[in-house]
């Protein structure tokens, strides 16, 4: 069975463009993590849905990111505008029930 | 609140030798959950080995094990017979209390030596 898939694994952009991040869990799976990881703040949880219903966007940094999960296979992370500070790895991974998280391989995410 | 700490910013050890990468945590569960993940350099994050609270015996997979011990809240990631592929940041998670969300620890980089 294919893992979680992210695309694109890097992408460039300019400061004041939008980005979308794309995630394809694991068949199955019913819970979806969206992380940021920086050497700065390490890995932060951004957003988790259950169900494809969004359950805690806590961590979602500010109004600029956004997060959907139209169905069961797909799950988007919207950054519009982004800014330098944006610049990091962005995960997804999925798990079903509490059991252990299956991550991504992660997009590079840089800002310019 | 929910809190785990690594206190290794980084490890060495010699090729075939076992290593120890500490994680102590604190949370006011009953029950509860601990997670390794380990990161290479190529950035994926790889679940290594889970122990729950109140399993009886520690956890073991492969060349991995867990030393926990509940009443010190400790849940140190034991590799033995360490190889050059298991040179990478280490990180240990918790469960928040009641949810799905993960507290990572700060990982540990461990470097191993021919």
């Amino acid at each position: 069975d294919a893992g979680v898939i992210q695309s694109p694994r890097h992408e460039v952009t300019e400061m004041g463009q939008e980005v979308t991040l794309r995630c394809k869990p694991i068949s199955g799976h019913d819970y979806l993590f969206w992380y940021r990881q920086t050497m700065m703040r390490g890995l932060e949880l951004l957003i988790y849905f259950n169900n494809n219903v969004p359950i805690d966007d806590s961590g979602m940094p500010e109004d600029r990111f956004s997060a959907k999960m139209p169905n069961a296979s797909f799950s988007t992370l919207k950054i519009q505008p982004s800014e330098p500070r944006d610049s990091a790895v962005y995960f997804c991974a999925s798990s079903f029930d509490y059991n252990e998280q299956f991550f991504g391989p992660g997009t590079r995410l840089t800002v310019l | 609140a929910q809190k785990i700490t690594q206190t290794q910013p980084g490890m060495f050890v010699q090729e075939k030798e076992a290593v120890t990468l500490d994680c102590t945590y604190d949370t006011s569960d009953p029950s509860y959950g601990l997670f390794w993940y380990k990161q290479p350099s190529s950035g994926e994050m790889i679940f290594l080995i889970y122990q729950g609270s109140y399993d009886q015996q520690n956890a073991t997979e492969g060349r991995y094990s867990l030393n926990f011990q509940k009443a010190r809240k400790s849940a140190n990631l034991v590799i033995s017979a360490s190889q050059l592929g298991d040179s990478a940041m280490y990180f240990c998670a918790l469960p928040t209390s009641g949810t799905y969300k993960y507290i990572f620890g700060t990982g540990t980089r461990l470097k191993v030596l021919a």
